[in-house]
C-alpha cells in the first residue's frame, strides 16, 4: 500500500462544477504539497501546507492533520483545469524525502 | 528566465550508452533534486543535493551519479543505458531542504533504445 492514496483516480466534470480531489497518507508529515501537471508534460506546485486551509484564485487546499488527509477544492471549474493533481508528504521523520501520490486525471468537459 | 531549466527535453540513445542530463536553476536555491516518473506517471525521488552536498540517494542503480559543482547545477550522468531507464527524469528545486515550494523544471523524456 502506497504511503500517500489519491482519490478518485480519475475524474470527468462539467464546465462550472465544484472539484473536490481527496488524499490520504500514512505517516507523520512536516508539510503536504498540492502540484498540478499539465497535459504537456509540466510540473507545477500549487500549494505547500502543514496545517488549515490556503486559496489561490479558485483553487482551495485543507488539511487536517489529524485525520492525516487533504482536499484540493477547484470552484467553477474550466476546462483549462485539465491535468493530473499529485498529492506529495514530506516526512517528518527521516531524510526528509516527498513521498507522491499516484494522482487524479481531471478532465473539465466544456 | 526559466526559474529551472534543464537540457535536453528528449533524449534518445542506444543501450549501453552513456548520457547526461543538465539542469540549472537561476532562483538562489540551496537544494536541487532529481526525480523519475515512470510510465504509470508515479513521481519517485532519486537523489537530493543540498548546497552540494548529497543528501538524499535513493535505491537508485550506481550507474546513475549525480554531479553537482555548485548549488545552482545538478546533473544526472547515467552510464550504460537500460531498456528500463526509460521514463521522464525532472530535476527540482526549493529554497531549503527541509521545506519550501518545489519548482521544477520542464522534464527530459528519456527513450532507451
Amino acid at each position: 500500500k502506497n504511503e500517500v492514496e489519491q482519490s478518485p483516480q480519475n475524474l470527468t466534470a462539467q464546465e462550472g462544477e465544484f472539484i473536490t480531489i481527496n488524499c490520504s497518507y500514512s505517516v507523520g508529515i512536516s508539510a503536504l504539497h498540492w502540484l498540478q501537471q499539465h497535459p504537456g508534460g509540466g510540473i507545477v506546485s500549487l500549494f505547500m501546507l502543514s496545517s488549515g486551509k490556503k486559496k489561490h484564485g479558485r483553487l482551495i487546499a485543507t488539511i487536517n492533520i489529524q485525520e492525516k488527509h487533504s482536499s484540493l477544492h477547484i470552484t467553477a471549474s474550466h476546462p483549462r483545469d485539465s491535468a493530473v493533481y499529485i498529492c506529495a508528504v514530506r516526512s517528518y521523520f527521516g531524510n526528509e524525502k516527498l513521498t507522491f501520490g499516484t494522482g487524479t486525471r481531471l478532465t473539465i468537459i466544456p | 528566465d526559466t526559474a529551472v531549466s534543464q537540457t535536453p527535453k528528449y533524449l534518445v540513445t542506444q543501450m549501453g550508452n552513456d548520457k547526461s542530463i543538465k539542469c540549472e536553476q537561476n532562483l538562489g536555491h540551496d537544494t536541487m533534486y532529481w526525480y523519475k516518473q515512470d510510465s504509470k506517471k508515479f513521481l519517485k525521488i532519486m537523489f537530493s543535493y543540498n548546497n552540494k552536498e548529497l543528501i538524499i540517494n535513493e535505491t537508485v542503480p550506481n550507474r546513475f551519479s549525480p554531479k553537482s559543482p555548485d548549488k545552482a547545477h545538478l546533473n544526472l550522468h547515467i552510464n550504460s543505458l537500460e531498456l528500463g531507464d526509460s521514463a521522464v527524469y525532472f530535476c527540482a528545486s526549493s529554497q531549503r531542504f527541509d521545506g519550501g515550494k518545489l519548482f521544477f523544471g520542464s522534464g527530459t523524456q528519456l527513450s532507451v533504445l
